[in-house]
């Protein structure tokens, strides 16, 4: 089993829906738990992170963290097609910067 | 861009060949990770420097190995090349170990092994 489970997708949307990606994980002592957005040809690039439990809003993104089930969401309002990209989520032990462990990505697609 | 510079973008190898990968840490910062990403998969911690020191391997076997440099920037050394090792690899430059730090990726070198 992996230590996080991450739907592959592909995962297509008509614009301005509203997107849910999720993940799962099996080990408790994860601290940090972080949203990557990676383009095409292009390295990660941070969108979220959140120390332990709770929910944190950045313009149209939402993140969730809920350890009693160990499971996280990131939610995308008023879908872009320039949000058409591959979502990762990730964890981390130590920092939200050392020591990433990566889910194995969703394909997004937003439709115009 | 992040300021993370990682060359060459793209080469390819011959199994049991070595090959070294470099990185460009953004200014400033003095932690360098490196991942593999395969094809249609999350990238995978390989190890991290910090201060020019190895601190935390992932599930990588010796013949991966790493260095950084006084000016914080590093290298990613394979040894013997097997089919498997063609992913794409990044390098990511951070500030410190703290907490509320942010990992800036580099574009990745795309490896073939043939």
């Amino acid at each position: 089993q992996k230590e996080v489970e991450q739907d592959p997708g592909p995962l297509s949307v008509p614009e301005g829906a509203i997107v849910s990606l999720n993940c799962t994980y099996s080990n408790s002592a994860f601290q940090y738990f972080m949203w990557y957005r990676q383009y095409s040809r292009k390295g990660p690039e941070l969108l979220m992170y959140t120390y332990s439990s709770g929910n944190k809003e950045d313009g149209r993104f939402t993140a969730q963290v809920d350890k009693s089930s160990k499971y996280i969401s990131l939610f995308i309002r008023d879908s872009q097609p320039s949000d058409s990209a591959t979502y990762l989520c990730a964890m981390s032990l130590y920092s939200s910067a050392s020591k990433i462990i990566f889910g194995s990505g969703t394909r997004l697609s937003i439709r115009p | 861009e992040t300021g993370v510079t990682q060359s060459p973008t793209h080469l390819i190898k011959t199994r049991g060949q070595q090959v070294t990968l470099r990185c460009s840490s953004q200014s400033g910062h003095n932690t360098v990770s490196w991942y593999q990403q395969a094809l249609g998969q999350g990238p995978q911690f390989i190890f991290q420097y910090y201060r020019e020191e190895e601190n935390g391997r992932g599930n990588f076997p010796p013949r991966f190995s790493g260095l950084q440099f006084p000016n914080y920037s590093s290298e990613l050394n394979v040894n013997a090349l097997e089919l498997d090792d063609s992913a794409l690899y990044l390098c990511a430059s951070s500030l410190d170990r703290g907490q509320g730090t942010e990992a800036f990726f580099g574009q990745g070198t795309r490896l073939t092994v043939v």
